[in-house]
């Protein structure tokens, strides 16, 4: 099993609050990526980074933000969550971008804007 | 336009059969296809990644195979199990970036019964 890490698990927060998507790698992975998931509905990928200072947007438009401070973490801010923002949110890690790369994925967060 | 599409949407069977699901993708210029098996509430994790050379690949009980002149894809589970349940995904990687951007399929849920 992939050494990736996401907290909370589970996050049903009030509109307008600001939260934090927490995820952390521990393989030394330069890559990182957020990816957004509704039910039923393919990946969409709203963030990635190659590195250290690094930070991306992605395919799917998204309000939030990221952050690439420490390689083994990328953070994901939404500043004011609303109800279109209530989807499962997936990071993944990936040690290089060259051909057939593997990219691990963690458990994901569950997040309900009410 | 890139898109990947998979069939069936669901699929139930019994503990024991085999099953094949179904992968038609347009992603060109084509890199690699990858099988992923998402368990509900967790993260995709890796089955197989098949380059433009591979037109089989095993991974225990699954098999993949790939005809890239016709963009399709199969998965093949052998002797199911109850922990066979969950959602398959179909991805497929492009070589026309640098980052060698996924594409992702619905996936098929499949459920094994007892």
């Amino acid at each position: 099993e992939a050494d990736i890490y996401q907290t909370p698990r589970y996050l049903v927060i009030g509109t307008g609050k600001k939260i934090t998507l927490e995820c952390s790698q521990t393989m030394g992975h330069d890559k990182m990526y957020w990816y957004q998931q509704d039910p039923g509905m393919e990946l969409h990928l709203i963030h990635y980074s190659y590195g250290v200072n690094s930070t991306e947007k992605g395919d799917l438009s998204s309000e939030s933000t990221v952050s690439r401070i420490r390689t083994e973490h990328f953070p994901l801010t939404l500043e004011s969550a609303r109800p279109s923002h209530t989807s499962q949110y997936l990071c993944a890690s990936s040690e290089s971008v060259q051909f057939a790369y593997e990219q691990y994925f963690g458990p994901g967060t569950r997040l309900t804007v009410t | 336009k890139n898109q990947v599409e998979q069939s069936p949407q669901s699929l139930i069977i019994l503990e024991g059969k085999n099953c094949t699901l179904q992968c038609n993708y347009t992603v060109s210029p084509f890199s690699n296809l990858r099988w992923y098996k998402q368990d509900t509430g967790r993260g995709p994790v890796s089955l197989t990644i098949m380059t433009f050379s591979e037109n089989t690949k095993s991974n225990g009980r699954y098999t993949a195979t790939l005809d890239a002149d016709t963009k399709q894809s199969s998965l093949h589970i052998t002797a199911s199990q109850l922990s066979d349940s969950a959602s398959y995904i179909c991805v497929v990687s492009d070589r026309g970036s640098t980052l060698g951007r996924l594409y992702f399929g619905r996936g098929t849920q499949l459920t094994v019964w007892p």
